[in-house]
């Protein structure tokens, strides 16, 4: 089993739909992070949070640290949001990230 | 412009050829890393280094060798015995325990 799960694997959605993308993970953690990859291949950090909640823009990140589990959410989604989203937690006590496969987000107009 | 490049874009190469990945950083970061990326699956790391001239094995460190000479390079050479070599490489970098940046990646195809 592999120690950071996301779902779902793939989302399409309508232009203006709300999306929820969902990780899990299985070991202790000092930090998740929400990365987002284009098709190029290059990736952006979206987030970076250790609890609670953070927001930018029309993005939305949230973890439960008790649960194990992160969501990021989009607002009023468009088709510049298409993209690979990755959650990825750094392993606590040492520099060692973990990364979930993946959610491919295609948003059609 | 501070960030993280790598050259070629992409890659050709025939099997049981070496090959020899470019990463290049100038945002001062003293840790580096190479990850590699196959379909449906999450990013593996090959390895790391997070100072001059130390290095650290990954996960799937088997078939590839770096180097860290200086502070803002940290080339990756896939060598003839890695067996699957074709895939989407990243580079990364990071200061600490901050969050990581990654490079545009390259995509080797060995024929």
């Amino acid at each position: 089993k592999n120690e950071v799960e996301q779902s779902p694997q793939n989302l399409t959605a309508q232009e203006g739909e709300f999306i929820t993308i969902n990780c899990s993970y299985s070991v202790g953690i000092s930090a998740l992070h929400w990365l987002q990859q284009h098709p190029g291949g290059g990736i952006v950090s979206l987030f970076m949070l250790s609890s609670g909640k953070k927001k930018h823009g029309r993005l939305i990140a949230t973890i439960n640290i008790q649960e194990k589990h992160s969501s990021l959410h989009i607002t009023a989604s468009h088709p510049r949001d298409s993209a690979v989203y990755i959650c990825a937690v750094k392993r606590s006590n040492n520099n060692d990230m973990r990364f979930g496969a993946g959610t491919r987000l295609t948003v059609k107009p | 412009d501070g960030g993280i490049t790598q050259s070629p874009k992409y890659l050709f190469r025939k099997e049981g050829q070496n090959v020899t990945l470019s990463c290049e950083q100038n945002l001062n970061h003293d840790a580096m890393y190479w990850y590699r990326q196959d379909p449906g699956q999450g990013l593996r790391l090959i390895y790391y280094s997070q100072i001059v001239n130390d290095f650290q094995k990954g996960d799937i460190a088997e078939g590839y060798s770096v180097s860290r000479e200086k502070k803002e390079s940290f080339p990756l050479t896939v060598t003839s015995a890695q067996k699957n070599p074709t895939a989407f490489y990243l580079c990364a970098s990071s200061t600490g325990y901050s969050e990581q940046f990654f490079g545009p990646g390259t995509r080797l195809t060995v024929l």
